[in-house]
């Protein structure tokens, strides 16, 4: 399968833990967005990266969440101390340029906090 | 004003039925533009891209309108499996971070 490969597909935490989110894009695509959708709501954007830069981040909240996509591995979204707002399905993309490209999606994660 | 506005509906037709759906957007900036379908809250897929000189795959058909700053995608002879949620979106102009409307649901009824 060589599309893009989000890990786990489901999420649960208590209040207060931690939550690491994987996404391996395409292989050859070297942007990755993260996008949260909440129940009967779009996609919201958070993050743009490249390999080992964040390019936008105007769309995550600014304390508890950062993400990274390193050189090597894949890029991981970090939410700190959850909290039941945080509970929501968190999606990956990837594309091979920045410029008019389409989006390539995996599964998504859903995270539930309790 | 939101950057990507969409009616969610739900657009409720019967199987055969022509449906058109708009997005309007705004930022003038604005330089690409694309359907997805999201179904039941899986991940979204492409449908297709917007053109300036409007583009047909099959039964789609979209349309980019720059002076009004609207899209549209038009569906023709409807199938019970084109039942789902149609997501705009638009590269934010100067960025080109893909923006995402809520989307509109089409419910497709025998």
């Amino acid at each position: 399968n060589a599309g893009v490969m989000q890990n786990p597909r489901h999420l649960v935490r208590r209040r207060g833990q931690e939550a690491r989110l994987r996404c391996s894009p395409v292989k050859g695509h070297s942007h990755v967005y993260w996008y949260r959708q909440l129940p009967e709501e779009g996609l919201k954007f958070m993050v743009y990266l490249q390999k080992e830069n964040i390019i936008d981040e105007s769309g995550m909240p600014k304390e508890r969440f950062s993400a990274e996509f390193p050189k090597e591995g894949p890029s991981i979204l970090r939410i700190q101390q959850v909290v039941r707002g945080d509970s929501a399905a968190y999606f990956c993309a990837s594309s091979r340029g920045a410029t008019n490209e389409k989006l390539f999606f995996g599964s998504g994660t859903q995270l539930s906090v309790l | 004003r939101k950057e990507v506005e969409q009616d969610p509906g739900p657009f409720n037709v019967p199987e055969g039925a022509t449906v058109a759906f708009n997005c309007t957007y705004s930022n003038s900036a604005s330089q690409s533009f694309f359907w997805y379908r999201q179904d039941c809250r899986k991940e979204p897929k492409l449908l297709m891209s917007v053109y300036s000189s409007g583009n047909e795959d099959g039964r789609f058909t979209a349309q980019l309108n720059r002076a009004s700053q609207y899209i549209s995608l038009l569906i023709r002879d409807s199938k019970l499996s084109d039942s789902a949620t149609y997501l705009c979106v638009v590269n934010r102009g100067g960025s080109y971070i893909p923006t995402f409307g809520r989307g509109t649901s089409l419910i497709v009824h025998p």
